[in-house]
This record gives structure tokens, C-alpha cells and sequence, in this order.
């Protein structure tokens, strides 16, 4: 079973340019995850899809940070403009289903370095 | 914000030692998850554990939950240097649906 795929894995921009992030879910997946990872931090949930509907963007800062799931399969994750603080690994995780019970499985994430 | 949070912050042990692990949080949880993330396999979910749950193991792991004191940990049995990695307990409030992480163990098991 081919496993979340992200790209790209890196990547250096300066601040106050634009960057955006790709992944595909596992196949059947109706749940899709973003989350943030700074160095020496465990993974912060930016948000959540169900199918192509956001249940939970609450800490995704709007300003700044966009996110899509269009027809409920691939996503992309936005940020425009970067700041130096984005700098981070973006990790995409996919579950069968909504709720916190199911096992989520995670991307090999995008390490993004804002200059 | 961290729901959980992880003791010690880093841990380094001989092979074939046992290593442990602990995690403390702050609500009442539905459910907590222990994940590994090495630069080899990035983020994976080793156990999780329900709060009517004490404890539950697999292979060499071993999980223990104490909800009056809000704890778990992780017990890795007869370590191997391929259990070097960060590990991360993550917990799914009472009334939630998202996994909140910790801040992380580092584990060095030195061959």
C-alpha cells in the first residue's frame, strides 16, 4: 500500500515570498491533516479535512496560511506571505475516517528553511 | 498547545537495556498515542491506548495509563540501535477529534 506522499521535501525561500506544499492522502483516506513541526517541538495540527470540507482550522494563522482538499483527495497548503517563524517541517497525515481513534499516517513532510 | 509533555527530554542507553519513557497531560483524555520519528521512517504510530485502558503492549513495547494521575508511559524492552528516535505521546481529549502532541523524548541507544 503506497504510503502519504509530499513534495517537495525542501524547500529555501526568502521572506516574504510565497511557497506552497502538496500531498497525496493514501488512497480511501477521507481524512487529511497539516500540521506544523518546529525544530525541537512535537507536531501542531494547522487543520483538518474531512473529504474536501474543513472540520478544524483553529490554529491555521488566516492571515497568511491557506489550505485546499479539492475533490476530497489531494491538498495543497499555502503560505503567502512567509515569515521567518514558518520556518518548519510541514507534515501531511491522512486516516481512514474522522475522530481521534483512528491511526493516522504520516508524509515524509517539507522542510521549508524562510531566509 | 502541547497537550502532553514528555520526561525525560533526552535519554541515552546501552543496547539491550530497557528505556522508559513518561508523559504527563492536563484533560481528561478519550484516547492516547505514542509516535516515533526517525529521519529514516519520518512519523509512525506505535500504540494507542484508551483512558478505560491501564495497560497494553506490542512486541517490545509496553504502555501504561493512570488517569487519576494523568500519566502514560512507554516502555521499550531489550532496546536496539534502531530504536534510536524521537518519541512523542499525543493525546485526543474527552470531547475532541484531534491529537494534540508533546514536546518529545530523544532516544539514543548507543551500540
Amino acid at each position: 500500500e503506497a504510503g502519504v506522499a509530499q513534495s517537495p521535501r525542501y524547500k529555501i525561500i526568502e521572506k516574504r515570498q510565497s511557497v506552497a506544499f502538496w500531498c497525496n492522502p493514501i488512497s480511501g483516506h477521507a481524512t487529511l491533516y497539516w500540521y506544523q513541526q518546529i525544530l525541537g517541538q512535537g507536531p501542531k495540527l494547522l487543520i483538518q479535512f474531512q473529504n474536501n470540507g474543513v472540520v478544524d482550522d483553529s490554529q491555521l494563522p488566516k492571515d497568511r496560511f491557506s489550505a485546499e482538499r479539492l475533490k476530497g483527495v489531494d491538498s495543497t497548503l499555502k503560505i503567502q506571505p512567509a515569515k521567518l517563524e514558518d520556518s518548519a517541517v510541514y507534515l501531511c497525515a491522512s486516516s481512514l475516517a474522522f475522530g481521534g481513534i483512528y491511526e493516522q499516517y504520516f508524509g515524509p513532510g517539507t522542510r521549508l528553511t524562510v531566509t | 498547545s502541547q497537550q502532553g509533555e514528555e520526561d525525560p527530554q533526552a535519554l541515552s542507553i546501552q543496547e539491550g537495556e530497557n528505556a522508559t519513557m513518561n508523559c504527563s497531560y492536563k484533560t481528561s483524555i478519550n484516547n492516547l498515542q505514542w509516535y516515533r520519528q526517525n529521519s529514516g521512517r519520518g512519523l509512525v504510530h506505535l500504540i494507542l491506548i484508551r483512558s478505560n485502558e491501564r495497560e497494553k503492549h506490542s512486541g517490545r513495547l509496553r504502555v501504561t495509563l493512570d488517569t487519576s494521575k494523568k500519566s502514560s508511559s512507554l516502555l521499550i524492552t531489550a532496546s536496539r540501535a534502531a530504536d534510536t528516535a524521537s518519541y512523542f505521546c499525543a493525546t485526543v481529549s474527552l470531547y475532541g477529534n484531534k491529537l494534540v502532541f508533546g514536546a518529545g523524548t530523544i532516544l539514543r541507544v548507543k551500540s
